[in-house]
């Protein structure tokens, strides 16, 4: 089964509001996380990553969090835009190296206007 | 979708046919990735190399096969022995740990 999931399947906002997009993930070895944003019918964009010796980190407008203890990941968009609307994925790194990415089945992000 | 081309876009397959998606880059990266997507799914690995003329199962590696005869070229095929094909296919690439994704090609058996 998969290692990395337990999610909203759909979440719907206001523009302008903060969105917080949770993922648990199940292997306690994972080092390396990342969230996706993808469009319909396009590839998935890079969104921002965080290592396992950290706890949170931000990029423009949007927040990862990790909490080990309980393997749970989280991705905060403030304010969020129109632009915004697509399914968020987490994935970790399957074994270090460069052995590919675990994901999580998504969340998709719905904004109102 | 950067420096990574997938061709093409959309493809039609009969049953019992194999079909070749193709996954070229300029990023000059070692390491390259196939994902299957299904509708409202994540996405899972089918192949990986992480250097030319080596590849690895991923975890539905079966009905697929794969060459990488290049460090630009990690092409996918997809025969006709994987019973249920039509899905999204996504190659990547990576530069360590960041993985970047093609524009993908969206595979139709008919």
């Amino acid at each position: 089964g998969e290692s990395v999931g337990l999610h909203l399947p759909t979440l719907s906002v206001q523009e302008g509001d903060n969105s917080i997009i949770n993922c648990a993930y199940s292997n306690s070895a994972s080092d390396y996380f990342i969230w996706y944003k993808q469009e319909s019918g396009k590839g998935p964009q890079f969104i921002i990553d965080i290592r396992s010796n950290m706890d949170k980190r931000q990029g423009q407008r949007v927040t990862v969090l990790l909490n080990k203890t309980v393997k749970h990941l989280s991705l905060q968009i403030a304010a969020t835009q129109p632009g915004d609307s697509a399914v968020y994925f987490c994935a970790e790194n399957r074994g270090g190296g460069a052995d590919g990415l675990t994901f999580g089945k998504g969340t998709h992000l719905i904004i109102q206007p | 979708d950067g420096g990574i081309t997938q061709s093409p876009k959309y493809l039609f397959r009969k049953e019992g046919q194999n079909v070749t998606l193709s996954c070229e880059q300029n990023l000059n990266h070692d390491a390259m990735y196939w994902y299957r997507q299904d509708p409202g799914q994540g996405l899972r690995l089918i192949y990986y190399s992480q250097i030319v003329n080596d590849f690895q199962k991923g975890d539905i590696a079966e009905g697929y096969s794969v060459s990488r005869e290049k460090k630009e070229s990690f092409p996918l095929t997809v025969t006709s022995a994987q019973k249920n094909p039509t899905a999204f296919y996504l190659c990547a690439t990576s530069d360590i740990d960041e993985q970047f994704f093609g524009p993908g090609t969206r595979l139709t058996v008919l």
